[in-house]
């Protein structure tokens, strides 16, 4: 089954505590990308990633770093997470091109007291 | 910078009407624009897909529509069900540099 598959779905974690939210899509799709969902504010992107070792910044890219070493994983890695950083993150994956129909991840609530 | 616009925010009608969901954007340079549907607490599941060449997608009750040169997309639900009710997310594919831009989305609550 063609699926993007994020862990873990729910964190509580306290300031400063680094931690990392794995993504893994089996599609073999170029492109992936995290967002973050807030009331108000709709999804936004944080980074994405067009290939292996290709990364660029998204909307809202600010304490928050990426790594594509392979092809199917791109974790969200947060060095030191700040109450700020409590929200909906989600994960997707697509192919490149104009039929780029985007893949989604079940989310993963991320608590940061 | 591109804007997208999704009104209403939230909607309310009677099931088996039909309704219509509206997005803009401002930035007319997309590869695509994709609509998602978004149950609470869930992710985010494509419904339907509109290259920029193309002027429509149809999947069984939804039709999906662009307009390019007025930056509008809408999203045609026909005959309404109550397990439709979710929030209604449109989403521009940036071809100037790869991203993908969102609409706040609509919520939309089909009354039994």
């Amino acid at each position: 089954e063609a699926q993007v598959t994020q862990n873990p779905r729910y964190l509580i974690t306290v300031t400063g505590k680094k931690l990392t939210v794995t993504c893994s899509q089996n599609m073999n799709h170029e492109y992936m990308s995290w967002y973050r969902q807030d009331p108000g504010l709709g999804l936004r992107q944080i980074y994405y990633s067009m290939n292996v070792e290709v990364t660029d910044k998204g909307d809202v890219p600010e304490g928050y770093k990426v790594s594509r070493k392979e092809k199917r994983n791109f974790p969200l890695i947060l060095e030191s997470p700040s109450p700020n950083q409590t929200s909906l993150y989600f994960c997707a994956s697509s192919t490149l091109g104009v039929n780029t129909e985007a893949f989604f991840g079940q989310g993963t609530r991320l608590t940061v007291v | 910078k591109q804007e997208v616009t999704q009104i209403p925010a939230a909607l309310s009608v009677p099931e088996g009407e039909n309704l219509v969901l509206n997005c803009s954007f401002t930035d007319s340079a997309i590869y695509n624009l994709q609509w998602f549907r978004q149950d609470p607490g869930k992710g985010l599941t494509s419904l339907l897909l509109i290259q920029s060449s193309q002027r429509e997608q149809t999947s069984g009750r939804l039709n999906a529509s662009l307009d390019k040169s007025s930056g509008r997309s809408t999203l045609y639900i026909a005959a309404s069900q109550p397990g439709d009710s979710a929030t209604y997310l449109c989403a521009a594919d940036m071809n100037r540099d790869d991203k993908i831009i969102f609409g706040k989305g609509t919520r939309l609550h089909i009354l039994p």
